[in-house]
């Protein structure tokens, strides 16, 4: 099993609509989390961190939940300038390793 | 405010050549430093992690090294490249279980 997963997608949204992914992580020492978010042949850039009681900014919240091993990402009213991949991001306890999915790609469509 | 520096954003090398990317992070000091490859399509792999001068970490067996010659400076390096050495390699920062921040890449095509 893979440490980190995500639906590849790629997920076709039209603009205005509401999309969620999911990404599980294996370990459950797991301590922290992030989604980043990386354009087609560009570096990947961060676009928020995930906070145990759940974070928002703008249109995008995010979710942690231990117990059953996963994050979300949820944006409402997707633009078009949405579109990219999203790549979930967990930091083990005790180590210094950043274990990435391998990213779900999102398409708006217009 | 801290930025990172990777060069050169493309390069071409022949098969069998030897290799060097530079990374370079100004604005903090004692980060902890990161490479990784991403292939065409593919997710990141995490190649090495520094987190001080002279210490590294490797999590993949193959024919590349990394090396910390400066608090703020990565050195990934191959003695002899491999056609499957292409690929985009990626530097990264980060203090302690904190966000990490990535330069803007390396395109390396080994034909």
């Amino acid at each position: 099993r893979k440490e980190v997963e995500q639906d590849p997608g790629p997920f076709n949204v039209p603009e205005g609509a509401t999309v969620a992914f999911n990404c599980t992580y294996s370990n459950s020492a797991s301590q922290s989390f992030f989604w980043y978010r990386q354009d087609c042949r560009k570096e990947p850039k961060l676009l928020m961190s995930v906070y145990s009681s759940g974070n928002e900014d703008g249109r995008f919240t995010a979710q942690l939940n231990r117990a059953s091993q996963y994050i979300s990402l949820l944006i409402r009213d997707s633009k078009l300038s949405d579109s990219a991949t999203y790549l979930c991001v967990v930091v083990t306890s005790g180590t210094y390793k950043y274990i990435f999915g391998t990213g779900t790609r999102l398409k708006v469509l217009a | 405010s801290q930025t990172i520096h990777q060069w050169p954003a493309t390069l071409v090398q022949p098969v069998g050549s030897p290799l060097s990317l530079e990374c370079t992070v100004e604005g903090t000091s004692n980060p902890n430093l990161y490479w990784y490859r991403q292939a065409a399509g593919r997710g990141l792999q995490l190649l090495f992690y520094s987190v001080g001068i002279g210490q590294i970490s490797s999590e993949v067996p193959q024919n590349l090294s990394a090396s910390r010659p400066q608090d703020r400076q990565f050195i990934l390096s191959s003695k002899k490249l491999l056609l499957s050495d292409s690929g985009f390699y990626l530097c990264a920062w980060s203090p302690p279980y904190n966000e990490q921040f990535f330069g803007p890449g390396t395109r390396l095509t080994v034909l």
